[in-house]
């Protein structure tokens, strides 16, 4: 079993639809939690952090759920500009040495 | 804040030469560095943890002689890809993780380096 999974997608949706990503880990003790974005030949960007309690930013929703061990990403009211690969990305442990564990990304294509 | 330099962005140069990269951490010390490689349409792959003033952490099946990591100042690791050839062409992309940083802070990327070896 992958130490994160995601589903690849990809995901092809009408522009101003809502959509939902998951993303399991394998490590229970993991610390702590991002998604990320990546455009096609670009490096990730940081799209939000995953708290325990749930964060919201802007139309953007993450979420934890520790005990079944997954993180989600809700977009909602999604633009053209969303379109991109989403990372779901662990820290297993929390130490300035750890690495992070990377999903493969699931593809989110918006049509217009 | 948290901005980190990568350079070149793109590389295109003949088999057998070795090209150095460079990851510079702008406005912020990083004891750690992440170095990754990306092949089309697949994930990034943890290559190497590179460690301010000491070796290199290399991950299972990257090899070490192939890929020298220097991380010589709290700002500054570089990736030499030596002797390269085209199976080496990839997306290089570092990272850094700010010193005192537990492990609980996003990591924070660099542009991306593409290589291409003809």
């Amino acid at each position: 079993r992958k130490e994160v999974e995601q589903d690849p997608g990809p995901f092809n949706v009408p522009e101003g639809a809502t959509v939902a990503f998951n993303c399991t880990y394998s490590n229970s003790a993991s610390q702590s939690f991002f998604w990320y974005r990546q455009d096609c030949r670009k490096e990730p960007k940081l799209l939000m952090s995953v708290y325990s309690s749930g964060n919201e930013d802007g139309r953007f929703t993450a979420q934890l759920n520790r005990a079944s061990q997954y993180i989600s990403l809700l977009i909602r009211d999604s633009k053209l500009s969303d379109s991109a690969t989403y990372l779901c990305v662990v820290n297993p442990r929390g130490s300035s040495a750890s690495k992070i564990i990377f999903g493969s990304g699931t593809r989110l294509s918006i049509r217009p | 804040g948290a901005v980190v330099s990568q350079h070149p962005s793109w590389v295109i140069c003949k088999s057998g030469t070795s090209v150095k990269i460079e990851c510079r951490s702008l406005d912020f010390q990083a004891t750690t560095m992440f170095w990754y490689r990306q092949f089309p349409k697949q994930s990034l792959m943890l290559m190497a943890t590179s460690n301010e003033g000491s070796k290199a952490t290399y991950e299972q099946g990257v090899e070490k002689d192939k890929f020298l990591i220097n991380h010589a100042s709290l700002t500054l690791s570089t990736l030499t890809v030596t002797s390269a050839h085209p199976e080496d062409s990839s997306f290089y992309i570092c990272s850094a993780r700010r010193t005192g940083d537990n492990g609980n802070q996003p990591q924070h990327f660099g542009d991306g380096t593409r290589l291409s070896i003809l």
